[in-house]
């Protein structure tokens, strides 16, 4: 079955810390490929999406995601985080032989010390 | 412009019982998703409505959840009888376009059955 493995279940980081959240998939098809964010007291967001072309996507807020097709990976970074980067992040998979189907990770959590 | 809302917001019930969530997609999309998180997992795909059709309700986990969107407007989602592996956090999603278009969530509805 088709799944979305987020490594990390809680990271911890300093401010002005790089970080880099790691995302894999398992399905050998097309696929669309996002990062959501879910704020504390807030609803789940849309972060950054990939859908074809360079493979180097900017998101808001300074994230940017990569996917690297060979290593059906998607991580997340951001070069110095903040502490208003405390949240939540899900990596997502839409595949494209079902199209209605977004398959989600189990989420990071992602925690800044001020 | 308003978000999608979702009611109630929290909702503790007992086994055996029946409850019926409700949400308000952003006006004007026509698609509409539902989606369960249980205890920290990951969010899974419960089914997706294009106006007041299901497109695709292969998520659903069984014959006690009912779904429905009549007029294409706010949609529901009945769990009856509920079961204790129904307890999660129910999240509704709206987009204009289809699931490759931004998703906008709601704030979920946590659902506690005891």
């Amino acid at each position: 079955a088709q799944s979305v493995s987020q490594h990390n279940h809680h990271v911890i980081l300093s401010e002005a810390a790089s970080l880099e959240l790691g995302c894999n998939y398992s399905y050998g098809g097309t696929v669309n490929l996002f990062w959501y964010v879910q704020y504390p007291g807030q609803h789940l967001q849309l972060l950054l999406k990939y859908f074809s072309g360079d493979p180097l996507v900017k998101g808001i807020k300074g994230f940017e995601a990569e996917f690297i097709k060979s290593k059906f990976s998607f991580n997340l970074r951001k070069p110095s985080v903040q502490w208003s980067d405390t949240a939540e992040y899900f990596c997502a998979v839409n595949l494209y032989s079902s199209a209605s189907k977004i398959i989600f990770g189990s989420g990071t959590r992602l925690s800044i010390r001020p | 412009e308003a978000g999608v809302t979702q009611f109630p917001s929290h909702s503790v019930i007992e086994k055996g019982q029946t409850v019926t969530l409700r949400c308000d997609p952003i006006s004007g999309h026509d698609n509409l998703y539902w989606y369960r998180r249980v205890m920290g997992k990951e969010i899974k795909f419960l089914l997706h409505f294009v106006k007041e059709s299901k497109q695709d309700e292969s998520g659903m986990p069984n014959n006690r959840f009912l779904a429905e969107r009549t007029g294409g407007t706010y949609s529901t989602l009945k769990v009856q009888p509920a079961e204790l592996e129904d307890s999660g956090v129910y999240f509704c999603a709206s987009s204009l376009q289809g699931p490759t278009d931004t998703q906008y969530f709601g704030p979920g509805t946590r659902l506690t059955v005891l």
